[in-house]
């Protein structure tokens, strides 16, 4: 059964660093990975959705890579904002519903 | 870009009660559905998987007949808590796709409360 971890739980960095946070998981017959922004009390916004023959997706100051081999993705921030505070869950699934990870809640601070 | 709109918002109900949210999809088609579950600082919990048409397979542990799950058309999906009880209380997101190359979309959730 597909289990996604996120390294750190939450992490707080000073505006205007780069940043990478973690994700892993334990089945690499992984369809896609989609990166994912959540609020506090909010519903999800979609960052970035890195399919199955995919390595890697950018937007902005956002970057997502796919190790399936290593069964890794990375979430990489760059110049920070506060606006970025919020919590970032990774999610990976086999073409159906997504396997969340817990999290990396992010605080930048101005 | 696509959006789903996901309705109400919050919602506040007295213990016993059912409480019924909906899911629509308002630019796409959406073949499949899923419902999940978020507690308190805890990641979301696939409750459901909906296909249009057909009935909806709900992963273990998740009580089919206490949340019913209808996904009469393409385009919206209910999820109604029966009989509800304060352990009910939690976040409820829908997500929708339209198919299986497409991303997934989210609602805003809901916030369930039950008293």
């Amino acid at each position: 059964k597909q289990e996604v971890t996120q390294i750190p739980a939450a992490l707080s960095v000073p505006e205007g660093e780069n940043l990478v946070l973690n994700c892993s998981f334990t089945d690499s017959a992984i369809y896609n990975l989609q990166w994912f922004r959540q609020d506090p009390g909010k519903g999800l916004t979609s960052l970035l959705l890195i399919q199955s023959s995919q390595r890697e997706q950018t937007s902005g100051r956002l970057n997502a890579s796919l190790d399936k081999s290593s069964g890794r993705s990375t979430l990489y921030i760059a110049a920070s904002q506060p606006g970025d505070s919020a919590t970032y869950l990774c999610a990976g699934g086999a073409g159906t519903a997504l396997i969340f990870g817990k999290g990396t809640t992010l605080s930048v601070s101005s | 870009g696509a959006v789903v709109s996901q309705h109400p918002s919050w919602v506040i109900c007295k213990s016993g009660t059912s409480v019924k949210i909906e899911c629509r999809s308002l630019d796409f088609q959406a073949t499949t559905m899923f419902w999940y579950r978020q507690f308190p600082k805890q990641s979301l919990m696939l409750m459901a998987t909906s296909n249009e048409g057909s009935k909806a397979t709900y992963e273990q542990g998740v009580e089919k007949d206490k949340f019913l799950i209808n996904h009469a058309s393409l385009t919206l999906s209910t999820l109604t808590v029966t009989s509800a009880h304060p352990e009910d209380s939690s976040f409820y997101i829908c997500s929708a796709m339209a198919g299986l190359d497409s991303p997934l979309h989210f609602g805003n959730g809901t916030r369930l409360t039950v008293t």
